[in-house]
């Protein structure tokens, strides 16, 4: 009865390979998010989709790349690995997108590039 | 830049009593706030939320004021207990029409027995 699941929860990979991590929330929420928390526990969003549209996509790399299938599933395609990439990254959702929201979290991916 | 920013980074409280976690913002066009808590290799987890229409709101054993004035905002906790041992974040949704939420650094509370 998970809300928001994401797979792998670990991902240790080498620098220059390509990887995804997948999320699927099952509230019936339209819009799906993009977190990215460092080691020092700062989080800050990367994207939003909204009925599978692109609504927010705060200046990340193009390497990064999600694809959002359907409203339910959002997923992170990252190519090309960097070093700096090493973070937890968390798949949120909301009903509607709209301001004034409540965001609810996954419980998180963690990805260490070697 | 404007940001949301927590004037603890560490709070250690005893088990048993009140915590207060505050959080100072500085963009006055924001006028919706939340906390969330994030226990070790686990995400977010929302609290509670306030919107700027409003300077107080209670939940279960915690509480949230903000002070639109001095642009504050702060996490009352009562009766802490050793589960609420966790990070604390404080975000809020400034501009646009979109859901879009600016996270603060971070507390992380401490509970002692």
């Amino acid at each position: 009865d998970t809300a928001v699941s994401q797979t792998p929860k670990y991902l240790v990979t080498q620098m220059g390979n390509d990887k995804s991590i997948k999320c699927e929330q099952n509230l019936g929420h339209d819009t799906m998010y993009w977190y990215k928390q460092d080691s020092k526990k700062f989080l800050k969003i990367m994207f939003s989709y909204n009925n599978k549209e692109l609504i927010i996509n705060e200046t990340v790399p193009n390497r990064f790349s999600p694809k959002s299938p359907d409203k339910a599933h959002l997923n992170l395609h990252i190519n090309s690995l960097e070093l700096g990439d090493s973070a937890v990254y968390f798949c949120a959702s909301s009903q509607g997108g709209l301001r004034g929201e409540t965001q609810y979290f996954g419980p998180g991916t963690r990805l260490l590039v070697l | 830049g404007e940001s949301v920013g927590l004037h603890l980074p560490t709070l250690s409280v005893q088990e048993g009593d009140n915590s207060i976690i505050n959080c100072a913002y500085s963009n006055s066009a924001s006028d919706y706030f939340i906390w969330y808590k994030q226990e070790s290799g686990k995400g977010p987890q929302f609290i509670i939320d306030i919107r700027s229409n409003m300077d107080k709101r209670q939940g279960q054993r915690v509480t949230v004021l903000l002070n639109k004035t001095v642009k504050h905002l702060s996490l009352q906790i009562a009766a802490t207990q050793p589960g609420d041992s966790a990070v604390y974040f404080c975000a809020e949704n400034r501009g646009g029409t979109a859901s879009k939420l600016t996270f603060g650094t971070g507390t992380r509370l401490q509970v002692t027995l």
